[in-house]
């Protein structure tokens, strides 16, 4: 079983709708929670990152994340079409677990006119 | 603002042949951290360096070194190609500080493609 999942979609909906990506992991180390965005045969770029419990907005994007449930979560408002992409959840459990990157295998969304 | 630059782009390579993929960081980014990324997976962590010095290491083949030189550029060397190495390669930078290092940015990836 992988330390991250994610429902990998793909995910569609009409412009304008509120978007819900999601993530669990099991490792209890993971402190840092960051939301990546990759467009087809691009790299990852960074939307959010959090660290410990509780919702950082910025813009259209909200991320939340619950330690308890080892539950992340990023919220899309007023969804565009330039928005279709894959989402990468990403965590990291510093310091014993250094700073790599634990992915999710990424959601596509898809928003359509 | 400067982003990470990773060089080449596209690499083609036949089975047996050696290939070399540079990474040039953010400026005053000081950790660079190079991930494999197969057909429709996510990126596999396979080695890092801060300060010149190897400072986590992760799925990554015997086949393949790398190293980080005293401009913080890195290179990852991958010997003895195989059809199965064809993926994306990331080079991703941070800067220093302890939240900071968690933060980490990436380049638009070299595709390599074993022949």
């Amino acid at each position: 079983q992988k330390e991250v999942e994610q429902d990998p979609g793909p995910l569609s909906v009409p412009e304008g709708a509120i978007v819900s990506l999601n993530c669990t992991y099991s490792n209890s180390a993971f402190q840092y929670f960051m939301w990546y965005r990759q467009y087809s045969r691009k790299g990852p770029e960074l939307l959010m990152y959090t660290y410990s419990s509780g919702n950082k907005e910025d813009g259209r994007f909200t991320a939340q994340v619950d330690k308890s449930s080892k539950y992340i979560s990023l919220f899309i408002r007023d969804s565009q079409p330039s928005d279709s992409a894959t989402y990468l959840c990403a965590m990291s459990a510093p310091p014993g677990g250094g700073n790599k990157l634990t992915f999710g295998t990424g959601t596509q969304l898809k928003v359509e006119l | 603002a400067a982003g990470v630059i990773q060089s080449p782009r596209h690499l083609i390579k036949e089975k047996r042949e050696t290939a070399t993929l540079k990474c040039y960081p953010i400026p005053r980014h000081d950790t660079v951290y190079w991930y494999q990324q197969g057909p429709g997976q996510d990126p596999q962590f396979l080695i890092s360096f801060y300060e010149k010095m190897q400072s986590d290491k992760g799925s990554i083949p015997d086949r393949f070194s790398a190293q980080q030189f005293s401009d913080y550029h890195s290179e990852l060397n991958m010997s003895s190609l195989e059809l199965g190495d064809s993926a994306l390669y990331f080079c991703a930078s941070s800067s220093p500080g302890q939240l900071a290092k968690n933060i980490q940015y990436f380049g638009a990836g070299t595709r390599l493609s074993v022949l």
